[in-house]
C-alpha cells in the first residue's frame, strides 16, 4: 500500500523557520518526482515546488523562491522542504504528492503550518 | 502570470451528465499541458483522477472522464453519484522555471 505522511508542520512567528517531511513507503521512491502543494485556509491549491528523482531538477513558485527549499533522501525514501522567513501568508496544509511523467498520483494526509505571532 | 480557469461552481442532478472546464491563459489547452484532475472532499486531502488529459488512475470510477473540448481540458462525470459533491482541481503543465499551475478550482454540488 502506497503512504506518503508529513509532519514538521506546526505554529511559527513570521520570520521564522520550519522543515516539513515526507516519508514514503509501498513504491518505489527513487524513481519519481516528488512534489509539494499547499491551501490556504479555504482555499484552493496551490504549486510549491517539484524535484525530480535524482534531485537533477529542481523547480519553486515564485511565492517561495529564495525563502524554500526542497530536498530528498532516496536512501531513506523521504521528501523534505525546508521553509525560511515564513509569512503569514505561508500559513496552509501542506501536501506532498508523487509524480511520474506528468501523472500525479499519490497524495499525503497533509502537515498544517501556521504562521502567526 | 498564468492563470488557470475553472467553473467556481456547478450543480447536478443524481444520475446526471456535468462536464467541467479549465482553460489557460495563454490559449488553447493541448494535450501537451498534461492535464490532471483531482478531487477534494471537505476535509480530505486531494484524490487524483485523471492524468495526462484522458487517463484514468486504478482506482478513477467508470463514470469519471477526461478529454479536450474547445480548447479546455474537461473532466465529464457520467451517471453522477451523491458521493461525487466534492470541489474538483485541474492541475497543467507549462515546462519552465515554474512548470504547473492548479486552476482554482470547480465546487460541484449534487442536488
Amino acid at each position: 500500500e502506497v503512504q506518503l505522511v508529513e509532519s514538521g508542520g506546526g505554529l511559527v512567528k513570521p520570520g521564522g523557520s520550519l522543515r516539513l517531511s515526507c516519508a514514503a513507503s509501498g513504491f518505489t521512491f527513487s524513481s519519481y518526482s516528488m512534489n509539494w502543494v499547499r491551501q490556504a485556509p479555504g482555499k484552493g491549491l496551490e504549486w510549491v515546488s517539484s524535484i525530480t528523482s535524482s534531485s537533477s531538477y529542481i523547480f519553486y513558485a515564485d511565492s517561495v523562491k529564495g525563502r524554500f527549499t526542497i530536498s530528498r533522501d532516496n536512501a531513506k525514501n523521504s521528501l523534505y522542504l525546508q521553509m525560511n522567513s515564513l509569512r503569514a501568508e505561508d500559513t496552509a496544509v501542506y501536501y506532498c504528492a508523487s509524480s511520474h511523467n506528468w501523472n500525479y498520483d499519490y497524495w499525503g494526509q497533509g502537515t498544517l503550518v501556521t504562521v502567526s505571532s | 502570470q498564468t492563470v488557470v480557469t475553472q467553473e467556481p461552481s456547478l450543480t447536478v442532478s443524481p444520475g446526471g451528465t456535468v462536464t467541467l472546464t479549465c482553460a489557460s491563459s495563454t490559449g488553447a489547452v493541448t494535450s501537451g499541458y498534461y492535464p490532471n484532475w483531482f478531487q477534494q472532499k471537505p476535509g480530505q486531502a486531494p484524490r487524483a483522477l485523471i492524468y495526462t488529459t484522458s487517463n484514468k488512475h486504478s482506482w478513477t470510477p467508470a463514470r469519471f472522464s477526461g478529454s479536450l473540448l474547445g480548447g479546455k481540458a474537461a473532466l465529464t462525470l457520467s451517471g453522477v453519484q451523491p458521493e461525487d459533491e466534492a470541489e474538483y482541481y485541474c492541475l497543467l503543465y507549462y515546462g519552465g522555471a515554474q512548470p504547473w499551475v492548479f486552476g482554482g478550482g470547480t465546487k460541484l454540488t449534487v442536488l
